[in-house]
Order: structure tokens, then sequence, then C-alpha cells
């Protein structure tokens, strides 16, 4: 399983467009790129996954180079709703390992 | 569809008490995990299934057992629970044709072991 890193936190403001980068240098050729959003008290809800290039639907972007040892998230126009923690996995299919995450705090 | 439910939502323990944990989801997802998710930490794969009747170890397994009789139910039990087993508990599924790594979670169970 791919080794993931990405920011302990982040902060920003309403309206603003907000990326968080994740590094996965050790990715393998099956591994897709998962990003889940949890807030607290509840389960991680999944919000968008890719192999490569650009994907895009109605709360995100997941932005992944040729090379894929990193991605990025893209959250247009963040909300105070979007205060929550993002976890970025790289993985095959066979088990989910979530490391700590990136705990966004959006502000007013 | 209800989607994916647990039950209790909490539940306080002794230690070397024993008890089962229960999950339940209709959307007719092969596959099903249990996950624990200790303060301020990420999620760590306790037990999963990719059908009925199979079933295979996490990355914490020591101290909980599962079965897979059905394709909507995936009971965890902890055996003799100790205060290391306070946490809180997801339960996921998904279907086979997005694997495991897409995955719709349950609302959690919080677990205190005194």
């Amino acid at each position: 399983l791919a080794k993931t890193t990405q920011p302990i936190s982040m902060d920003s403001y309403e309206g603003q467009e907000v990326n968080i980068t994740c590094s996965h240098n050790n990715i393998a050729t099956n591994d897709y790129i998962t990003w889940y959003q949890q807030f607290p008290s509840q389960g991680p809800r999944f919000i968008i996954q890719g192999y490569k290039t650009k994907v895009t639907n109605e709360v995100a972007s997941l932005f992944i180079p040729a090379d894929r040892k990193s991605s990025t998230l893209s959250l247009p126009r963040v909300s105070l709703s979007d205060t929550a923690v993002y976890y970025c996995l790289a993985q095959g299919a066979q088990k989910l390992v979530f490391g700590q995450g990136t705990r966004l705090t959006i502000n007013p | 569809n209800a989607g994916v439910t647990q039950t209790p939502k909490f539940q306080v323990l002794k230690t070397g008490q024993s008890m089962t944990l229960q999950c339940a989801q209709d959307m007719n997802h092969e596959y099903m995990s249990w996950y624990r998710q200790d303060p301020g930490m990420g999620l760590r794969l306790i037990h999963y299934s990719v059908g009925a009747g199979i079933t295979d170890q996490g990355e914490v397994p020591n101290g909980y057992n599962v079965s897979r009789s059905t394709t909507e139910d995936f009971p965890l039990r902890l055996l003799s629970a100790a205060p290391s087993q306070t946490s809180v508990y997801f339960c996921a599924s998904s279907p086979r044709d997005r694997g495991l790594d897409t995955q719709y979670f349950g609302p959690g169970t919080r677990l205190t072991v005194l």
C-alpha cells in the first residue's frame, strides 16, 4: 500500500478555492487515488476518485500529474460547512488504509 | 434505502465483557468492512468481507471476530473487552465493481470499555 503524506491542517475563508495536496511517491500501477471527507461524529464520505489527469464532479476536482506521485484535491468556493478532515488514499481495491488526514478549517 | 446502519450508537462495557456490534446494509453490496477510529487518528481496518461466507483480517484484528452469513449483515464481536478497545467503530460497504477503495460508511458506534 502506497504511503501518503498530506498537511496536518489548513485554514481558509468562505468563498475561496482550497487546494489540498497529497504525495504518494510509491503508488503502484494499479492504485487509484481516492479522497474522503469526514465531519465530526460521522463516518467518512467518499468525495472523488481518479487514476490520472483530471476528474471533476459536483463536489470537487482532482488533479493528478503524469507521474502520479502526487495529487491535488480542489474545493471551489468553500463554505463553513466544508470544515472537515480530508483523507487521501492511494491504493488498490483490496484494503483501505487511512492516514491522519488534513483538518481543514473554513473561517467566515 | 437506509444505507449502512449500525447499532448501538453508544455502548459502555466493563473489562472482560463480550458484545456484538451490529452492521446492516440494504444496498446489496458485496464488500463490507469494520474500522476503528481512535481520537485524532485515521481509521484502521479490523476485518473485511468480499462476500457472504468470506472474511479476512485487516490491520488490527486481534480481539475481534466477524462472520458474514448474509449479504446484508456483518456483525463484529468483541470477545473479552479491554480498555484499549475504547474507540469509535465504523462499518462500511461497497459494491463489487467499485472495490474496497470506494465505500459507504455507517454513522458509527462509540464504545467505552471501563
